[in-house]
This record gives structure tokens, C-alpha cells and sequence, in this order.
């Protein structure tokens, strides 16, 4: 069973359309997160979900919502997408906001053309 | 700001030799982890060291910690071809509670 999911696994789209990506956990875990992995592999953190609620919101433009309609799934969308905004987006989740571990699901590659 | 750098950005050596990466941070820390990514998967935990740690072993991984100096090492032993990724470190740092920051990682890889 699939701990951490996110669909799609790859989206290809034009600049100037909104998207969307999907995260779901089956650990029962209270806090998830969305971190972005650009071309150097370099990973930054992006948002976190702590039971619903946003507890971490880093220096994202605005292009960027998170969504979390219960604290098992944490949808990204984006609009008005641009090329920088390629990259690939991890979904995570960690037992709890404090706890140290978390699981990463397997990535969506965004290719913005 | 990135926290975690790695060192060397990539390693190249032949099964059953040692690896050995370095993560140098810069702010206090609660604890630091390393993390594995196979070629196009998501990352995955394999140690977490505490600041009040100074080695710790699981299976043929070793972690060091120096907190006077902000340094890590991981020590791969009798690597295998199957060990080829990227390997990261993580800072939970004490002024940030709950958010990993990342280095940019080290790119291993093993021949057989």
C-alpha cells in the first residue's frame, strides 16, 4: 500500500494555466507539507498542514495555494503558471508538526513550456 | 536560506568500498537527518541524529555529529550497487520548529 500518493506523476502544461496537484496519506499522520525540488536538486519547503490548518507558509508567491479538505489529503494549486515554476513538488507527512520523520510521496515533475 | 550543505556534490566508487558524505549547517539544531533518493522516487529517511548525539549506526550506515564544528558525516560501508542515489541531510533547527531544511544533497554512485 502506497503511503504517501500524489497525482499526476507528470503534468506538462503552458505557461499562463492553473493546475492542480494531489496529495494523499494513508499513515494517519496529522501533519503534511509541500516542498519543491528545482533543476540542482536543491529541496525547499514550501507549506505545511498541521490537522487542517497552515502552520509553515514560506516565501511563495501567491500563484501558490495549498488546500487541505482533511488532514489526510493536501492538494497544491497553482496559477497562472510560469516557466520558473517547473520543477518537482513532494508531498510529506510526519506523525505530528513536532515529530522528526517525515515520508515523502514519489514527486509530480512540472515541465511549464 | 539554505541550511544543510553536502560534500562532495557527487562520489563515484566501486561496490564494497566505503562512502563517506559531509554536511557542514550553519544555525543550532534539535536534531539532523539524512535522507536517500533513488533516481526519480521521493526521499527517504534513513538515520536522525539528536544534537545531544555523537554517532549513531543503523545496519552498514554511520552518522557522526559535531556540533562545535555544524558538521555531519554519513559513512556508507560495504557499499552495493543498490546504494546509487542522492543522500541528504536535514537541520531541524531550534528556531524553526517542525521545518526541515535541506541541503542540495550528494550524488553517489556504485559500480559493481
Amino acid at each position: 500500500d502506497t503511503a504517501v500518493s500524489q497525482t499526476p506523476k507528470y503534468l506538462v502544461t503552458q505557461m499562463g494555466n492553473d493546475k492542480s496537484i494531489k496529495c494523499e496519506q494513508n499513515l494517519g499522520h496529522d501533519t503534511m507539507y509541500w516542498y519543491k525540488q528545482d533543476s540542482k536538486k536543491f529541496l525547499k519547503i514550501m507549506f505545511s498542514y498541521n490537522n487542517k490548518e497552515l502552520i509553515i507558509n514560506e516565501t511563495v508567491p501567491n500563484r501558490f495555494s495549498p488546500k487541505s479538505p482533511d488532514k489526510a489529503h493536501l492538494n497544491l494549486h497553482i496559477n497562472s503558471l510560469e516557466l520558473g515554476d517547473s520543477a518537482v513538488y513532494f508531498c510529506a507527512s510526519s506523525q505530528d508538526s513536532g515529530s522528526e520523520t517525515q515520508y515523502f510521496g514519489p514527486g509530480t515533475r512540472l515541465l511549464v513550456l | 536560506s539554505q541550511q544543510g550543505e553536502e560534500d562532495p556534490q557527487a562520489l563515484s566508487i566501486q561496490e564494497g568500498e566505503n562512502a563517506t558524505m559531509n554536511c557542514s549547517y550553519k544555525t543550532s539544531i534539535n536534531n539532523l537527518q539524512w535522507y536517500r533518493q533513488n533516481s526519480g522516487r521521493g526521499l527517504v529517511h534513513l538515520i536522525l541524529i539528536r544534537s545531544n548525539e555523537r554517532e549513531k549506526h543503523s545496519g552498514r550506515l554511520r552518522v557522526t555529529l559535531d556540533t562545535s564544528k555544524k558538521s555531519s558525516s554519513l559513512l556508507i560501508t560495504a557499499s552495493r550497487a543498490a546504494d546509487t542515489a542522492s543522500y541528504f541531510c536535514a537541520t531541524d533547527a531550534t528556531d524553526s520548529w517542525g521545518k526541515l531544511q535541506f541541503g542540495a544533497g550528494t550524488q553517489v554512485v556504485v559500480t559493481p
